[in-house]
């Protein structure tokens, strides 16, 4: 149990498109999601938090309205990069809570790769 | 401002020991996970430390000191399949951000 899936598991795309990407947890349901972002050699950073019903938290420096996300249901938030640019090429993760006894853990889509050319 | 440090590298023989440390100083303290990713891939969840201790699991283990702000994960019997990054995190808050550290990449030899 507790996986979460990614959709799509890579992107390429032309500059000053956008990009939605899908994260959802296939065998329980999330209240919270998390998206974040890992540049090559580097580690995770968190962009947001997505709770379910509600406006996402934004991490520091992460604009909000180039990064949008909804949390429409209790299995399924998606992140779109508005009008990509190849700076925004990177490997974006989400990941969810379980809750219950398994309180402590996030567990965490297999990431997309986004290429913006 | 939050500030998790781990060696950016370490190099290990197969079947040896090999303890990975992580200092933290976090504007609060509700928790200290590891991490694995393989290159290209996700992170897996490794453990968690809440209270100070040792946390054993199979050939990994977790050491939480919250006085000293450190933690380590201690791998054991060492597999050439353990060769990843291993990531050090804290979460924050009561509302379960976890800013991760930068990783350490683990290289085994044969």
């Amino acid at each position: 149990g507790a996986v979460v899936s990614q959709h799509p598991s890579w992107v390429i795309c032309k500059s000053g498109t956008s990009v939605k990407i899908e994260c959802r947890s296939l065998d329980f349901q999330a209240t919270t999601m998390f998206w974040y972002r890992q540049f090559p050699k580097q580690s995770l950073m968190l962009m947001a938090t997505s709770n379910e019903g509600s406006k996402a938290t934004y991490e520091q420096g992460v604009e909000k309205d180039k990064f949008l996300i909804n949390h429409a249901s209790l299995t399924l938030s998606t992140l779109t990069v508005t009008s990509a640019h190849p700076e925004d090429s990177s490997f974006y993760i989400c990941s969810a809570t379980i809750g219950g006894k398994r309180l402590n853990e996030q567990f965490f889509g297999p990431g997309t790769r986004l290429t913006v050319l | 401002g939050q500030n998790i440090d781990q060696p950016t590298e370490m190099t290990a023989t197969e079947g040896a020991i090999v303890q990975i440390n992580c200092t933290y100083q976090t504007s609060g303290f509700n928790g200290l996970f590891w991490y694995q990713q393989h290159a290209g891939e996700a992170p897996t969840f490794l453990s968690y430390n809440v209270l100070d201790g040792l946390e054993e699991k199979g050939r990994f283990s977790s050491f939480l000191s919250r006085s000293k702000g450190y933690s380590y994960l201690l791998l054991k019997e060492l597999q050439m399949k353990d060769s990843a990054s291993y990531l050090c995190a804290v979460r924050v808050n009561r509302d379960d951000k976890i800013i991760f550290g930068k990783g350490t990449r683990l290289h085994i030899l044969p």
